[in-house]
């Protein structure tokens, strides 16, 4: 299964709304979707897991939506801090991440 | 927390073991994954190990090469790297999982070591 994140790079202004796109090759358990955040020189961050579940410390203003094979990271009104790359990926018994999409300040 | 140690510099051929301690949290309740990345890249999956040792699983380009491993005594997981090669320069990440003893999968992996940068070069 290879997941493919579009666009690759995203120009938005702070207060937009970001729509972050994943889709995978095959249908896939929506269980088994998470997303990330990634600022420079920091290790990841999980936002989202079960393609909709919140982790802990996940700001309301993320949301995770879809189901096998298309899933959405919806940011709904964008703060400085949330200009970073973020990254899909399949977990379970296979495991794998999209090649990232880069959300930067228009 | 997860600390890790071990990276470094060495020649293709060589190796290295990368260890993650954690500290907070009992470790062998949780699976933990290792993922490397190129400076400027994305994200590499590379290898993971359930919470009791008992499955461990690599991606193909470390498969033969990289052996994961973990010690509960020490709260600790290891990756042995042999046979280096240049194209394993990266930095490595340790991650544990979100949810214990594979629930759902293990819903991800929701706290991250610090990174040790790889470097193999002649």
């Amino acid at each position: 299964i290879v997941l493919t994140q579009s666009p690759d790079t995203l120009s938005l202004s702070p207060g937009d709304r970001a729509n972050l796109s994943c889709r995978a090759t095959q249908s896939l358990s929506s269980v088994r979707l998470a997303w990330y955040q990634q600022r420079p020189g920091q290790p990841p961050r999980l936002l989202i897991y079960g393609a909709t579940n919140r982790a802990t410390g996940t700001p309301n203003r993320f949301t995770g939506s879809g189901s096998g094979p298309d899933f959405t990271l919806t940011i709904s009104r964008l703060e400085p801090e949330d200009f970073a790359v973020y990254y899909c990926q399949l977990y379970g018994s296979f495991w794998t991440f999209g090649q990232g999409t880069e959300l930067e300040i228009k | 927390l997860l600390v890790q140690s071990g990276g470094g510099v060495v020649q293709p051929g060589e190796s290295l073991t990368l260890s993650c301690e954690a500290s907070g949290f009992v470790f062998a309740t949780y699976g933990a994954h290792w993922v490397r990345q190129v400076p400027g890249k994305g994200l590499e999956w590379v290898s993971f190990i359930y919470h009791d040792g008992s499955y461990k699983y690599y991606s193909d380009s470390v498969k033969g090469r990289f052996t994961v491993s973990r010690d509960s005594s020490k709260n600790t997981v290891y990756l042995e790297m042999n046979n280096l090669r240049a194209e394993d320069t990266a930095m490595y990440y340790c991650a544990k999982e979100t949810l214990a003893r594979r629930v759902y999968y293990g819903g991800g992996t929701d706290l991250w070591g610090q990174g040790t940068l790889v470097s193999v070069s002649s």
